[in-house]
């Protein structure tokens, strides 16, 4: 049982570069969210998804895509690279629509946009 | 505007010392999660809290749930250099699940 798995862990990129940050978790759960933390502002809601099939956008979704086409996996694109989205993102999921579910986070990874 | 506010920022102590991160809001929450994280990993639930007033203990670890809901506190005692990390505090605010998150306490303890 792997939990979350994350790929890349670190990645630079050129502005206006286009990439894939790839996400899949083994444990089944419906929910799984992407998150960015930057020093000082804590984790940042970027897009969240409820089940296959269905996405919806958090808090800072603008230049970020996301799809879920099974249960396992929700990967992030990142439409056309800027400066302003070096950071660390987390992808996470749990299990149901609890609030006092565990959300179990990925390692991470280290993006930097020059 | 950070509708959770941790405090202190930053805190470092020697080993066997107590300390008190706190977490505030001027809104209530329905449960509030504490999280630690390690340099170059992701944050892993530490306790959730769901009654106001509520204490729990997770070793050394006291955690606590304001009577408001509104805030909550995590106290250390004997800190040891294995404490070191980010704590993070999250709340949810109803059910639809959408977590709020503080900014973090990075907390260093020195042997």
């Amino acid at each position: 049982n792997a939990g979350v798995t994350q790929t890349p862990k670190f990645q630079v990129l050129k502005t206006g570069q286009s990439m894939t940050l790839q996400c899949a978790q083994d444990m089944n759960h419906e929910y799984m969210s992407w998150y960015r933390q930057d020093p000082g502002m804590g984790l940042r809601l970027i897009h969240y998804s409820v089940g296959a099939g269905i996405t919806d956008q958090g808090e800072v979704p603008n230049g970020y895509n996301v799809s879920r086409s099974t249960t396992e996996d929700f990967p992030l694109r990142l439409l056309s690279a800027a400066p302003s989205q070096t950071s660390v993102y987390f992808c996470a999921s749990r299990d149901s629509g609890g609030s006092t579910d565990t959300q179990y986070f990925g390692p991470g990874t280290r993006l930097t946009v020059l | 505007t950070q509708l959770l506010e941790q405090s202190p920022q930053f805190l470092s102590i020697q080993e066997g010392e107590n300390l008190t991160v706190y977490c505030n809001s001027s809104s209530v929450f329905s449960s509030l999660q504490w999280y630690r994280q390690e340099p170059g990993e992701g944050p892993v639930l530490l306790v959730t809290v769901v009654t106001g007033g509520e204490v729990k203990k997770l070793k050394r670890l006291t955690f606590q749930f304001g009577d408001a809901r509104k805030d909550s506190s995590l106290h250390i005692t004997a800190a040891q250099p294995g404490d070191t990390g980010l704590y993070l505090c999250a709340g949810s605010m109803d059910s639809n699940y959408q977590l709020i998150w503080g900014a973090g306490t990075k907390l260093i303890i020195k042997p």
